[in-house]
């Protein structure tokens, strides 16, 4: 398995341009979610999706949208980029099932998309 | 509001050092925490995860301890090595019903040989 997978690793973008970071998962996973990470700070999530067809907003969600067409992948999209939205963007995906007490409800991440806009 | 601390904010240690790192939340009524390690430049691995029904958790020379009447986790590393050198974030899920998870700013440990 490779597990949840970003790209592209690396973007700048001018203000007002728009990108989309693509993520998949090859874990059959119907949790998927969207962070970002700020200089010094945790993560704070921007979007989230229970499955194929469903997502919902996290708490920082402004400026972006998403969709899930499929389980496996969970594209975020920035529509006019601004500089406030300079950051690290995560990737995580994780599956509700019965198992031991490590795996239940266990995210995984991907290794990121480090994002400048100027 | 769910607010997640983690003391310090970096810590330095010479290898062989047996060490805590602390993390506190404001609301006690949390469904589990999850310990992760993050690699400069690389995204989070999972260490830990203990319910909310658990006091405890180990992994090797990990061990993570749950309170959650006084809204604290801490996670041991015994022998520490140059190689546990990393980010270590703290995050809670609140509830059943949601799986999201509200993070900490994280402990950034160095080891030195």
């Amino acid at each position: 398995n490779a597990g949840v997978t970003q790209t592209p690793k690396f973007r700048i973008l001018k203000i007002g341009q728009s990108m989309t970071l693509q993520c998949t998962q090859d874990m059959n996973h119907n949790y998927m979610y969207w962070y970002r990470q700020d200089p010094g700070m945790g993560l704070k999530l921007i979007y989230y999706s229970v499955g194929a067809g469903i997502t919902d907003k996290g708490e920082v969600p402004n400026g972006y949208n998403v969709s899930r067409s499929t389980t496996e992948d969970f594209p975020l999209r920035l529509e006019l980029a601004a500089p406030s939205q300079t950051s690290v963007y995560f990737c995580a995906s994780s599956y509700p099932g019965t198992g031991g007490a490590k795996s239940y409800n266990e995210q995984f991440f991907g290794p990121g998309t480090r994002l400048t806009v100027l | 509001k769910q607010e997640v601390t983690q003391i310090p904010a970096a810590l330095s240690v010479p290898e062989g050092e047996n060490l805590v790192l602390n993390c506190s939340f404001t609301d006690s009524a949390i469904y589990n925490l999850q310990w992760f390690r993050q690699d400069p430049g690389k995204g989070l691995t999972s260490l830990l995860l203990i319910q909310s029904s658990q006091r405890e958790q180990t992994s090797g020379r990990l061990n993570a301890s749950l309170d959650k009447s006084s809204g604290r986790s801490t996670l041991y590393i015994a022998a520490s090595q140059p190689g546990d050198s990393a980010t270590y974030l703290c995050a809670v899920r609140l509830s059943y019903n949601t799986d999201k998870l509200i993070f900490g700013t994280g402990t950034r440990l160095q080891v030195f040989p």
